[in-house]
């Protein structure tokens, strides 16, 4: 139990296009969702937590009309990366909780390459 | 502000060694503590997760315990394989709802 998927796994997407990253809860609904970002040999930072219909909450220091976050339904959180840039390039990875219960289960991760 | 270190950030052994995994933090008022596992370009595993209220959680060969009131927390493997060959992350809560601070990771490998 308690399954976390994303997709795509990996995405190459050009300088100025917009990318979307899907994460869903499988067999739990996830009342909250967080969206983390992760370079190369550092730590998971938190970038926003999402709860189901109600708008993110954004770490300080992330611009929410560049990194758009939407949770519209109790498995489905999305992340929108608008006018990518190469400094954009990293590995995106979410977590689900259960409303009730602190433990959050992670996705498997998405690797964005901007060109 | 809340600060987890993991030192050191590298950590070679031979296989069959047992081997302690550190991990400090710097504002003891913690809900829980949870270990993770993670390997090259793939999510995190929870390992383990103390709540504060707890001295130790096992799993197999993984114990790891908290001393809240120092702001530190092992992991320990017994007998390790290379199969743990990983990077070992960890991250604690402030409360229930409250978000993760990760540390910035061990990574282990095990030399067969």
């Amino acid at each position: 139990g308690a399954v976390v998927s994303q997709h795509p796994s990996r995405v190459i997407c050009k300088s100025g296009t917009s990318v979307k990253i899907e994460c869903r809860s499988l067999d739990f609904q996830a009342t909250t969702m967080f969206w983390y970002r992760q370079f190369p040999k550092q730590s998971l930072m938190l970038m926003a937590t999402s709860n189901e219909g109600s708008k993110a909450t954004y770490e300080q220091g992330v611009e929410k009309d560049k990194f758009l976050i939407n949770h519209a339904s109790l498995t489905l959180s999305t992340l929108t990366v608008t006018s990518a840039h190469p400094e954009d390039s990293s590995f995106y990875i979410c977590s689900a909780r259960v409303q009730g219960v602190s433990e959050q289960y992670f996705g498997p991760g998405t690797r964005l390459t901007v060109t | 502000k809340q600060e987890v270190t993991q030192i050191p950030a590298a950590l070679s052994v031979p296989e069959g060694e047992n081997l302690v995994l550190n991990c400090s933090f710097t504002d003891s008022a913690i809900y829980n503590l949870q270990w993770f596992r993670q390997d090259p370009g793939k999510g995190l595993t929870s390992l383990l997760l103390i709540q504060s209220s707890q001295r130790e959680q096992t799993s197999g060969r993984l114990n790891a315990s908290l001393d809240k009131s120092s702001g530190r927390s092992t992991l320990y493997i017994a007998a390790s394989q290379p199969g743990d060959s990983a990077t070992y992350l960890c991250a604690v809560s402030s409360g229930a709802n409250s978000k993760l601070t990760f540390g910035k990771g061990i990574t282990l490998s095990v030399r067969p």
